[in-house]
């Protein structure tokens, strides 16, 4: 199976953008979907980016995801930070019905 | 609206079994898998494995093989994780979550402890 790396933690100012990186070690991050979660503290994860880029109802616009096959990653963009933005991430895919998440990033909006 | 409903904290000796359980509402609960999905304190998630509704299969992942069953009953549209000969390393909140991630149940706890 493959595995999904991504920073430990980021940390960024209110208004500014952040990215969290995803990395797959092997295979390609284009044969299969990608997640990403958010999760709060003492909260159950939700999604914030489906099928790579698509985004849920009631998710803002200020969330968008992307894939980059040069580098074999995924990448969860947030601009216009908030002070609730601050959270887990996690992104996720799956390869023959298995599914891998990530490790996590702390983001912290200071 | 879709909602993942789990059973309440338990707290269990070591050895012991526990089973959680996970009631699904707001759509055809035999459309989509159950993953199930364990964080361990202070540490991310984990995929244990899933089950389909609508035929009974499974997947689980190895390190579970031996040790866990995943079971629904689509009467009550109800999954349940049952997890065997329990260590204080299983200590973790346990999520049910719908397959294709849209809807995660609130987490139920389980502890370990002699």
């Amino acid at each position: 199976n493959f595995m999904l790396t991504q920073p430990h933690s980021v940390s960024e100012s209110p208004g500014k953008t952040v990215t969290i990186s995803c990395t797959r070690s092997s295979g390609s991050i284009a044969s299969n979907y990608v997640q990403w979660y958010q999760q709060r503290p003492a909260s159950s994860p939700a999604t914030v980016i489906y099928n790579d880029d698509q985004r849920p109802s009631g998710v803002p616009d200020r969330f968008s995801g992307s894939i980059d096959s040069s580098s074999n990653s995924a990448s969860l963009t947030i601009s216009g930070l908030r002070t609730e933005d601050e959270a887990d991430y996690y992104c996720q895919s799956s390869q023959s019905s298995n599914v891998v998440f990530g490790g996590g990033t702390k983001l912290t909006v200071l | 609206q879709i909602q993942l409903v789990q059973s309440g904290a338990e707290v269990k000796k070591p050895g012991a079994s526990v089973k959680v359980s996970c009631t699904a509402s707001g759509y055809t609960f035999t459309t989509y898998a159950i993953s199930w999905v364990r964080q361990a304190p202070g540490q991310g998630l984990e995929w244990m494995g899933w089950i389909s509704p609508n035929s009974g299969s499974t997947n689980y992942v190895q390190k579970y093989q031996d040790r866990v069953i995943m079971t629904t009953e689509t009467s009550s549209s109800t999954a349940y994780l049952e997890l065997r000969s329990l260590r204080s390393d299983d200590t973790a909140v346990y999520y049910c979550a719908r397959y294709d991630g849209s809807a995660w149940g609130q987490g139920t706890l389980v502890t370990v402890s002699s």
